[in-house]
């Protein structure tokens, strides 16, 4: 049973548009949210993560969006270049676990290809 | 800063042989956590180390096993291996066992084949 849901296996991307991927989860108790990117024969890299308290978070031409009654959540790219084509991880955290680590949970990813 | 390094970058075993994947972690890091990707798939927590006892465990049985060494190094031990266990070995460090307190960094993996 998925936790962590991306549903589009792929998106395809004109440079210089926005680029917009979706995330959805089943467990109300995740609190803390990350959004990572990996390129092939590398792994996976931070890019910006929210919690639960917030519903926006911004670092430059990235920005995730947060919608806690819906239980999803965005990651929107503006303007997308070639340097974004990458597949794109969605995770879920609980901040406070009270022993031990639960890790993060991840979904399948999302295979971003930026057209030029 | 060195980053997360992982040995060997790929690696070729038998159904029932045992593997051992190795790990250094980011310079500072005193948390190391290890993921499982299969294909297809997103990474799937199986442990943590932090200042070298295991710290929590994702739904792996337990012929998956690790070790965190002074050194904040690990390893990640299987045996019994199974046609399934062929995967992406990623291992992550962190400075803080909290996801919230630091994001995981992590290396570039190990990729383990059975046959």
């Amino acid at each position: 049973d998925q936790q962590v849901k991306q549903n589009s296996p792929s998106l395809s991307v004109q440079e210089g548009r926005i680029s917009i991927l979706n995330c959805d989860y089943t467990n109300s108790m995740f609190d803390y949210f990350l959004w990572y990117k990996k390129y092939p024969a590398e792994g996976p890299t931070f890019l910006i993560s929210i919690s639960s308290i917030k519903d926006k978070n911004e670092d430059g031409r990235f920005t995730v969006f947060l919608n806690k009654s819906a239980k999803h959540l965005s990651l929107h790219i503006v303007p997308s270049q070639p340097g974004d084509s990458a597949v794109y991880f969605c995770a879920a955290d609980l901040m406070y676990s009270g022993g031990g680590a639960d890790g993060l949970t991840f979904g399948k990813g999302t295979h971003l290809i930026i057209q030029p | 800063e060195t980053g997360v390094t992982q040995s060997p970058t790929h690696l070729i075993k038998t159904r029932g042989q045992q593997v051992t994947l190795r790990c250094s972690s980011q310079s500072g890091h005193n948390t190391v956590s290890w993921y499982q990707q299969a294909l297809g798939q997103g990474p799937q927590f199986i442990f943590q180390y932090y200042r070298e006892e295991e710290n929590g465990r994702g739904n792996f049985p337990p012929r998956f096993s690790g070790l965190q060494f002074p050194n904040y190094s690990s390893e990640l031990n299987v045996n019994a291996l199974e046609l399934d266990d062929s995967a992406l070995y990623l291992c992550a460090s962190s400075i803080d066992r909290s996801s919230y307190n630091s994001p995981l960094h992590f290396g570039n993996g190990t990729r383990l084949t059975v046959t």
